[in-house]
């Protein structure tokens, strides 16, 4: 079955820099491929959808780049801010074109120090 | 305002006890969903639905069941709870079903003692 590997441990990273979280796949390569953010104890928040004949997606100081051949997808944040603090959370569609199955990873958690 | 509201988002029931957990969305989305978190598990999908009358088991569907008879609503219902059934529960909806943003519910903290 499809599954999803994110780095389970945090990444810490001073503000200002760029955080680069890491989403691998195992298996066939999804059609979309999402990301999302998560704040403690709040639902999860739609950050970017990639579909899979992109290379790169960008939405302000965030990029998203989808490697079919390395099943893997970058989640880059710019300048990143403490505000940027959270759970990121990358997930697909299981199965086939007309599945209702949506599978996530366990998430990486992100600190930014000021 | 585009939202998906459950009830109750905190309850504290005994094992065995029927319950169900509302789930109601007002962006006629035909696309609903089910999920579960628990620490070192992730979210896990428990049901869907593609449309009213239209529901299917997700990856951790034991004890629970659906039901979708509107389309904005979509309960989920614990018949006899148990203590494995602790745990903090999403609903989401979203349309078009794959490409669309899905919206998250601010989630339902269960706890069965």
């Amino acid at each position: 079955s499809q599954k999803i590997e994110q780095n389970s441990e945090a990444l810490n990273i001073q503000e200002g820099k760029t955080a680069t979280l890491t989403c691998n796949y195992t298996n066939y390569s999804p059609a979309y491929l999402q990301w999302y953010r998560q704040d403690p104890g709040r639902g999860p928040v739609f950050l970017l959808l990639i579909r899979e004949n992109e290379k790169e997606k960008r939405k302000e100081r965030l990029k998203v780049t989808f490697d079919t051949t390395l099943k893997q997808s970058l989640f880059h944040i710019t300048a990143s801010q403490p505000a940027d603090s959270a759970t990121y959370l990358c997930a697909l569609w299981s199965g086939s074109s007309n599945t209702g199955k949506l599978i996530f990873g366990q998430g990486t958690t992100l600190q930014v120090k000021p | 305002e585009a939202q998906v509201t459950q009830n109750p988002r905190y309850l504290i029931t005994v094992t065995g006890k029927k319950l169900t957990v509302t789930c109601s969305q007002n962006m006629n989305h035909e696309y609903m969903s089910w999920y579960r978190q628990d620490p070192g598990l992730g979210l896990r999908q428990i049901y869907y639905s593609m449309n009213v009358e239209v529901t299917d088991k997700g990856d951790v569907p034991e004890g629970y069941k659906v039901s979708r008879k509107e389309k904005r609503n979509f309960p989920l219902i614990l018949e006899s709870p148990s203590p494995n059934q602790t745990s903090l529960y999403f609903c989401a909806s979203s349309s078009p079903r794959q490409t669309g943003t899905i919206y998250f519910g601010e989630g339902s903290w269960l706890t069965v003692v």
